[in-house]
């Protein structure tokens, strides 16, 4: 069966300091990966996907930048941190090329930056 | 623009009181109306998937429908454990639009 890794669980950031979060998927090969911001009252916002290795689609542009160096793990990060960037980040996965399968997500990071 | 609406933002029921939360979407072609449930400080939980009007999900107390333009989560006889928020998203090219949620609070 297939299961998703998000870490950390949370974390609490000074403003203008670096971000790294870390996804990881296993038992499944080439899945689309995604990268959304949960915020109060706002619902989830599509940060970036990727459908393959290398490959990263930005939705919205920000201070955060996506990476995908293994096929099963997805990075997203930050080279100098907003208050704004705060919020609920959450990893998912669908098979690939099934644009109409649901999308299966990982426990999510709680960021703070103060 | 494609747009996912759910209503209302908050319920409160008693135990056993059955309700419905709606789902409205304007999405041109719908290729997939998802529910999923997130429990506080989790990700979202996958429920059902519908794909076109008329068609029903069932899953213990849950019943989620679609018609074209709405979609409902019908909660019959609620526990406490149902208490959460209910999200529903629509296919909107490589991942899925969500709306806000519905926070549900089951009282015993």
């Amino acid at each position: 069966s297939q299961t998703i890794h998000q870490w950390p669980a949370t974390l609490v950031q000074p403003v203008g300091s670096p971000l790294s979060l870390e996804c990881t998927v296993e038992g499944t090969s080439n899945p689309n990966l995604y990268w959304y911001r949960q915020a109060a009252g706002r619902g989830l916002q599509l940060l970036f996907y990727s459908v393959g290795i290398g490959q990263i689609s930005s939705e919205v542009p920000q201070n955060l930048s996506a990476s995908r160096p293994q096929d099963r793990q997805f990075i997203l990060s930050s080279k100098k941190l907003l208050l704004s960037d705060s919020g609920f980040y959450l990893c998912a996965w669908r098979k690939t090329g099934a644009v109409d399968s649901p999308l299966h997500f990982g426990n999510g990071t709680r960021l703070t930056v103060t | 623009e494609d747009q996912v609406t759910q209503s209302p933002e908050a319920l409160r029921l008693q135990e056993g009181e059955s309700s419905s939360l709606n789902c409205s979407y304007t999405v041109s072609g719908l290729r997939g109306l998802f529910w999923y449930r997130q429990d506080p400080g989790k990700g979202p939980e996958f429920l059902f998937t519908l794909y076109s009007a008329g068609e029903e999900k069932e899953k213990e107390r849950l019943k989620a429908t679609l018609t074209k333009k709405e979609s409902f989560l019908h909660i019959t006889a609620p526990k406490p454990e149902d208490s959460a928020t209910y999200l529903c998203a629509a296919v909107s090219g490589y991942a899925l639009n969500f709306g806000k949620g519905t926070s549900l609070l089951v009282t015993p």
